[in-house]
């Protein structure tokens, strides 16, 4: 039974552009979350997806989007790509109201 | 103001003997608590979770006690081992299904 995994590892980006992540969560799961983790700091939340609709937001700016798709899969997205947006990304999932279980975590750098 | 916070940053202990790692929260309403354990490189991987009518559960090597009076919880490893040494974030889970983590606290075994 795979986990929840995530794509790419690693990125690379300048300031401005534009970046998409993709998760696949474990099986069983419907419910998506996705967190930045900045270095040497705790996961902060950005949102959680749910029958395909945003279900809950942290506090981020509208740069970053998302989605889900009828797989349960997700997507993050995040525009005009800023320094500060250099961290890990994770994805959880879980089957609600249960534990999140996370992902192996997308590195992005922006330079 | 919300918070989940952890007394010490950092944590060295000597192979084989017991470890406590310790978590503050401040918001009464949480009602869902877990631990996560993270290793460099990797995602937050699920050790052991607790809902606020427990004070105590069990798990292998592991032990997390909840004391709702001080708003405290803490994480015991028994026997800690040279594997153990990682990150430790404890997460508050509100009901809605969005975790707010801490900073974290490094552990460090001695051989």
């Amino acid at each position: 039974d795979a986990g929840v995994t995530q794509s790419p590892t690693h990125l690379i980006k300048t300031r401005g552009q534009q970046v998409t992540l993709r998760c696949s969560p474990k099986s069983g799961h419907d419910t998506v979350s996705w967190y930045q983790q900045a270095l040497g700091q705790g996961p902060q939340f950005i949102f959680q997806y749910y029958e395909e609709e945003e279900r809950q937001r942290g506090n981020f700016p509208d740069r970053f989007s998302g989605h889900q798709f009828p797989n349960y899969s997700s997507e993050l997205n995040v525009n005009a790509l800023l320094l500060g947006d250099s961290a890990l990304y994770l994805c959880a999932s879980s089957s609600e109201p249960d534990t999140q279980y996370f992902g192996p975590g997308t590195r992005l750098t922006v330079l | 103001g919300e918070s989940v916070g952890l007394h010490l940053p950092t944590l060295s202990v000597q192979e084989g003997d017991n470890s406590i790692i310790n978590c503050a929260y401040s918001n009464s309403a949480s009602d869902y608590f877990i631990w996560y354990k993270q290793e460099s490189g990797k995602g937050p991987q699920f050790i052991i979770d607790i809902r606020s009518n427990m004070d105590k559960r069990q798990g292998q090597r592991v032990t997390v006690l909840l004391n709702k009076t001080v708003k405290h919880l803490s994480l015991q490893i028994a026997a800690t081992q040279p594997g153990d040494s990682a990150v430790y974030f404890c997460a508050e889970n509100k009901g809605d299904e969005k975790l707010t983590f801490g900073t974290g606290t490094r552990l460090t075994i001695i051989p």
